[in-house]
């Protein structure tokens, strides 16, 4: 079965530092491919989806996103974090049939 | 504007009762998704429905139930509630046509089974 693989449960970062999040995916065809952010007490929001084309996907709130076929990875960037980034952050894959496979999820935690 | 509410937010229950979950979209999505998300699991599909009387199992199904009577609603049931189930369970819905992949979804509803 299609999987998808975030080795961090947690991550902290200063405020204004760069960040990179992790996301492994299994092997497949080109893979469709998704980040959420999960702040605390709401729902799911999408930053970026990655379907086929340009491997660097732009997002909102200035995240990005890199699809690398040979290391099966979709990273996801910020050059500069700011506080109301710490959320926690999930990336996916779809499925046939429009169903998305999460991966367990990576806790972003802000210090000033 | 459209969107995708949960009902309740929160509930407490206990073991062996049955438990009703609302969700209710605007967005006239055909394709509808109950999760539920417990930590260092990420979120793992329960049923899902495609259309009005369509409905499927998904990963983690056993001991849950959804009916899909018109477009907006798919209510999720668990028919005899067990510990386990205490999670946070996430609708969602996404449009019919195409690979969109995107996912609109409720705030969540909490559930404490005692």
């Amino acid at each position: 079965a299609q999987s998808v693989t975030q080795p961090d449960i947690h991550i902290t970062v200063s405020e204004g530092a760069s960040l990179e999040l992790r996301c492994n995916y299994s092997y497949g065809a080109t893979p469709y491919l998704f980040w959420y952010v999960q702040s605390p007490g709401q729902g799911l929001q999408l930053l970026l989806k990655y379907f086929s084309g340009d491997t660097l996907v732009q997002g909102i709130k200035g995240f990005e996103a890199e699809f690398k076929r040979s290391q099966s990875s979709f990273n996801l960037r910020k050059p500069s974090v700011h506080w109301s980034d710490a959320a926690e952050y999930f990336c996916a894959r779809l499925e046939y049939g429009n169903k998305l496979v999460f991966g367990a999820g990576t806790i972003l935690r802000v210090k000033s | 504007d459209a969107e995708i509410t949960q009902s309740p937010r929160h509930k407490i229950t206990e073991t062996g009762r049955q438990v009703t979950l609302a969700c209710h979209q605007t967005w006239n999505h055909n394709n509808m998704f109950w999760y539920r998300q417990d930590l260092g699991h990420g979120l793992r599909l329960i049923h899902y429905s495609y259309g009005v009387q369509d409905t499927n199992k998904g990963e983690v199904s056993d001991g849950y139930s959804v009916s899909r009577s018109n477009t907006e609603d798919l209510p999720l049931t668990l028919e005899s509630a067990a510990s386990s189930q205490t999670s946070v369970y996430f609708c969602a819905s996404s449009e019919g046509t195409g690979v969109t992949g995107e996912l609109f979804f409720g705030e969540g509803s909490r559930l404490t089974v005692l």
